[in-house]
């Protein structure tokens, strides 16, 4: 799990808090991927970052803010959360070319009251 | 729209068994199909990747095959342990760089 690391592995949230979930890969890896994975659904590509700028926003609600401050890290910032919204959510990078493979982080587990 | 679906949900086999995981894709323009396991509670640990010219591709008891036309992709494990144990997932990528994931099929192997 030193690839790419994510922290914290576990997250407990009211609605009305506000809250980040942290993503770091250690790979030199130039493309960053937050992904949603609630139960017994296909994992859901939320954001794409590629060198740094965001490429695609899968139509997630505005409560999700991602940001990448350089290659290395992604953060995805939590406000204002819905029961619903509870899930693993997971951290992916790769080098960028659509015939690469994604390493993924083990995911924060997120819990909304 | 692509869609990914992996049959069976789930499978129960004994130690030893050789089996066969399934996953079919909806749109055959995709640049690879890969495999993935995930233990539970854990992220994706990537098993295989097919590029979209190849045919199959092997890792150790591990063999995935690709049919881009008919929109199939299996993966075979030999001789299965009990620490094959886990939830193997499948994925299409787009040409957006964008993997499209099936539900998974969840394994277990037992002594």
């Amino acid at each position: 799990e030193t690839g790419v690391t994510q922290t914290p592995r576990h997250l407990v949230m009211g609605m009305t808090n506000k809250k980040s979930l942290k993503c770091e890969q250690h790979l030199g890896h130039n493309a960053m991927y937050w992904y949603k994975q609630s139960a017994k659904k296909p994992l859901e590509l939320m954001f794409v970052y590629s060198l740094e700028e965001r490429v695609e926003n899968n139509s997630v609600p505005s409560r999700f803010s991602p940001e990448c401050p350089n290659s290395s890290h992604l953060f995805l910032h939590l406000h204002t959360l819905q029961p619903e919204d509870s899930a693993l959510y997971l951290c992916a990078s790769s080098q960028g070319s659509r015939t690469d493979t994604q390493y993924f982080g083990p995911g924060t587990r997120l819990t909304v009251l | 729209k692509q869609e990914v679906t992996q049959i069976p949900a789930a499978l129960s086999v004994p130690e030893g068994e050789n089996l066969v995981l399934n996953c079919s894709f909806t749109d055959s323009a995709i640049y690879n199909l890969q495999w993935f396991r995930q233990d539970p509670g854990k992220g994706l640990t990537s098993l295989l990747l097919i590029q979209s010219s190849q045919r199959e591709q092997t890792s150790g008891r591990l063999n995935a095959s690709l049919d881009k036309s008919s929109g199939r992709s299996t993966l075979y494990i030999a001789a299965s342990q009990p620490g094959d144990s886990a939830t193997y997932l499948c994925a299409a990528t787009l040409d957006t760089d964008k993997l499209i994931f099936g539900t998974g099929t969840r394994l277990q192997v037992f002594p």
